[in-house]
């Protein structure tokens, strides 16, 4: 099975600045590498995705690359805002066949300081 | 569009008892998901089912079952509750396996 490993496990940063999250795995196989964000008494959200045979992804202040070779890839928040406050998961999994579900990194608490 | 629904949203149980947790959908949306997730970890997958057959399955015992129905709604029943059981139980639904989860806000259980 997937190992998941995530890094920071929290992460302080004051706002406007940037955040960087990390996360390894270990299943080469894998080819989807998504980031869910879970806000306080909800489920987790889907906030971007990407997929192995692109290196970078962004959606306005969000973007996620990918380095395939270490089996790692990043969660990058630029202009970081109070809303941005939440726990941080990454899932990467292998899309090609099967029902293993999603296997989650143990998450990154991100906190955001006025 | 509405989203993943689940009900109830907390639940006290004893010991040894049953419960069912209750899950609807996305409209659209043919797969579904059971996680559990304790104080502080990531969500653990449970089991997924598929037309309305469980085709994958997590590291949990048997007393873990579920159902989905034609319309794609889906439950999840445990019994004999261990005080370890208490967690947040979240359903996810997706229109096809492992791309794009849609999930719940959860049920939280709480095994006394």
């Amino acid at each position: 099975g997937e190992n998941v490993e995530q890094h920071p496990s929290t992460l302080s940063v004051q706002e406007g600045d940037s955040a960087v999250i990390k996360c390894t795995y270990s299943d080469s196989a894998s080819n989807y590498f998504p980031w869910y964000k879970q806000e306080l008494g909800k489920g987790p959200q889907l906030i971007i995705d990407i997929r192995s045979n692109v290196g970078e992804k962004k959606d306005q202040r969000i973007a996620v690359t990918l380095n395939k070779t270490a089996k790692h890839f990043s969660l990058h928040i630029t202009e970081t805002q109070p809303e941005d406050s939440a726990v941080y998961f990454c899932a990467p999994q292998y899309s090609g066949g099967g029902a293993d579900g999603l296997t989650f990194g143990k998450g990154t608490h991100l906190i955001i300081q006025p | 569009e509405t989203g993943v629904t689940q009900s109830p949203t907390h639940l006290i149980k004893t010991r040894g008892q049953q419960v069912t947790l209750r899950c609807s959908s996305q409209s659209g949306h043919n797969t579904v998901s059971w996680y559990q997730q304790a104080l502080g970890q990531g969500p653990q997958f449970i089991f997924q089912y598929y037309r309305e057959e469980e085709n994958g399955r997590g590291n949990f015992p048997p007393r873990f079952s579920g159902l989905q129905f034609p319309n794609y709604s889906s439950e999840l029943n445990v019994n004999a509750l261990e005080l370890d059981d208490s967690a947040l139980y979240l359903c996810a639904s997706s229109l096809v396996a492992h791309y794009g989860y849609t999930f719940g806000s959860g049920t939280r259980l709480t095994v006394v």
